[in-house]
């Protein structure tokens, strides 16, 4: 099974800074890495899929690099609507289809 | 709008049956594969099961395998989940996604679309 570790666990940053979170998968996934935010209480959301391509209406201040093992998102320009918990998931090697662990974006 | 409206939760013995359903609008229903992704209570997301656009094709988590059913009514543009043999390590939330990928037999694997869930408690 194909385990996503992200890291760090608890981003702590200010609104208004950016933020970078990483996700390393144990094996090699190509571009099929996708990231999802959750708030408090609701269900997950796409941002990136294919690794840096943004979901239908997602700003542009979210955005996705990497491929192979390392990926990264950027939230540049924090709102205080991101704080949040975001996942990484591989989609490359399946089934299962695996999420990492989660990020949580604090103020 | 896509909308996914899960139901169906509740509090159930350990042993017992359940059948969650997630009932579908806003998108051609019979064109996309739909997963399920369970959540237990403060952790992170496990892929459960995913059935294929016309049903005929689904995938289980080891952890499920055996004890839950994935199935399909594109008439009724809904998706079931049966669980059998419940555990307490069941009890999560239990959310039904839409697949990105049209017509892909397994689902592309991302989920472009999320129902607001529906909880299940495992527990005496």
């Amino acid at each position: 099974e194909m385990v996503m570790t992200q890291s760090p666990a608890t981003l702590s940053v200010s609104p208004g800074e950016s933020a970078t979170l990483s996700c390393r998968a144990s094996q090699s996934v190509g571009s099929n890495l996708a990231w999802y935010q959750q708030k408090p209480g609701q269900a997950p959301t796409l941002l990136i899929y294919d690794a840096s391509s943004r979901a239908t209406d997602i700003p542009a201040r979210f955005s996705g690099s990497g491929s192979g093992t390392e990926f990264t998102l950027t939230i540049s320009s924090l709102q205080s609507e991101d704080f949040a918990v975001y996942f990484c998931q591989q989609y490359n090697r399946w089934p299962p289809w695996t999420f990492g662990q989660g990020t949580k974006v604090e103020i | 709008q896509i909308q996914l409206v899960e139901s169906g939760g509740g509090v159930v013995q350990p042993g017992r049956s359940l059948r969650l359903s997630c009932a579908a609008s806003g998108f051609t229903f019979s064109d996309y594969g739909i997963h399920w992704v369970r959540q237990a209570p403060g952790k992170g997301l496990e892929w459960v099961t995913v059935i294929s656009y016309d049903g005929s094709n689904n995938k289980y988590a080891d952890s499920v395998k055996g004890r839950f059913t994935v199935s399909r009514d594109n008439s009724k543009n809904t998706v079931y989940l049966q669980m059998t043999s419940l555990r307490a390590e069941d009890t999560a939330m239990y959310y039904c996604a839409k697949d990105l990928g049209r017509r892909y037999y397994f689902g592309h694997g991302v989920c472009d679309y999320w129902g607001q869930g529906s909880l299940v408690t495992v527990s005496s």
